[in-house]
C-alpha cells in the first residue's frame, strides 16, 4: 500500500536547467495538489488538480507547470530553475472537499545553484 | 482567502512539561481543522482533524484539539511531553473552497531531556 509516492528525494539543478517532479498516488483520490515548503513560512500550494485533465493555480504557481492526464500520476514541472525555487516539494492526494483528509508524500528536497 | 496564525514559532520545553500550542484561523465558514507534525527530515504526518461534532478531538500520541468556534481557535495540546515529540508542528484549515488547506507557518517544538 504505497499512498503517495514523489520522486526524486534529492535534486541539484542548475539555474536555467527544467525538470519534473513526480507524483504518483493508489488511493484513487480525484484531488491532488502541490506545495512548497520554505523554513518560516509553512506550507504553500503551488497548483492543485480536482480531477484528469483539470488543474488549476494555488497561491505560488509562477515557474511551475502541471498536468493530469490520469487519476494516479500528477506531475510538477520546473520550466527554468531558479534559485527561488530552492525548497521542499511535497505532494499530497486527497483532501480536496469537506471531511477529507490529504495525504502527503516523502517529498523531494530541490536545490537550484 | 482564508488564514492561519499560529502563534509560537520556537518552543522549547523539558519532558513531563505541559504543551499548548496555538492556532487561529480566519474564514467565517463551516471548517475542517488539522493538525500536522513533521520529524526532523520526515513528511508530513496526520496528528488530528476536526470536520465537525465533538469540539475536542483525540488524535494520534496522546495529543488533542480543542475547536473554539467563538475564537475561530484550534490550539494543540499534551499533558506530558516526550523527547520523541521533538518536531515540527504546522496547524491547517480548508474553508469552503476547492483550493486546498491553508497552512499555519509552522511551531518548532524542542523537548529536552
Amino acid at each position: 500500500n504505497a499512498g503517495v509516492t514523489q520522486t526524486p528525494k534529492f535534486q541539484v539543478l542548475k539555474t536555467g536547467q527544467s525538470m519534473t517532479l513526480q507524483c504518483a498516488q493508489d488511493m484513487n483520490h480525484e484531488y491532488m495538489s502541490w506545495y512548497r515548503q520554505d523554513p518560516g513560512m509553512g506550507l504553500r500550494l503551488i497548483h492543485y488538480s480536482v480531477g484528469a485533465g483539470i488543474t488549476d493555480q494555488g497561491e505560488v504557481p509562477n515557474g511551475y507547470n502541471v498536468s493530469r492526464s490520469t487519476t494516479e500520476d500528477f506531475p510538477l514541472r520546473l520550466l527554468s530553475a531558479a534559485p527561488s525555487q530552492t525548497s521542499v516539494y511535497f505532494c499530497a492526494s486527497g483532501g480536496g472537499t469537506a471531511n477529507t483528509e490529504a495525504f502527503f508524500g516523502q517529498g523531494t528536497r530541490l536545490t537550484v545553484v | 482567502a482564508q488564514s492561519v496564525s499560529q502563534h509560537n514559532h520556537h518552543v522549547i520545553l523539558s519532558e513531563a512539561a505541559s504543551l499548548e500550542l496555538g492556532c487561529n484561523y480566519s474564514y467565517g465558514g463551516t471548517v475542517n481543522l488539522f493538525w500536522y507534525v513533521q520529524y526532523p527530515g520526515q513528511h508530513l504526518q496526520l496528528l488530528l482533524k476536526y470536520f465537525s461534532g465533538d469540539p475536542l478531538v483525540k488524535g494520534i500520541k496522546g495529543f488533542e484539539a480543542e475547536f473554539i468556534k467563538s475564537k475561530f481557535s484550534f490550539n494543540l495540546r499534551k499533558p506530558s511531553v516526550q523527547w520523541s515529540d521533538t518536531a515540527e508542528y504546522f496547524c491547517a484549515v480548508r474553508g469552503g473552497g476547492a483550493d486546498g488547506l491553508t497552512f499555519g507557518k509552522g511551531t518548532h517544538l524542542i523537548i529536552q531531556p
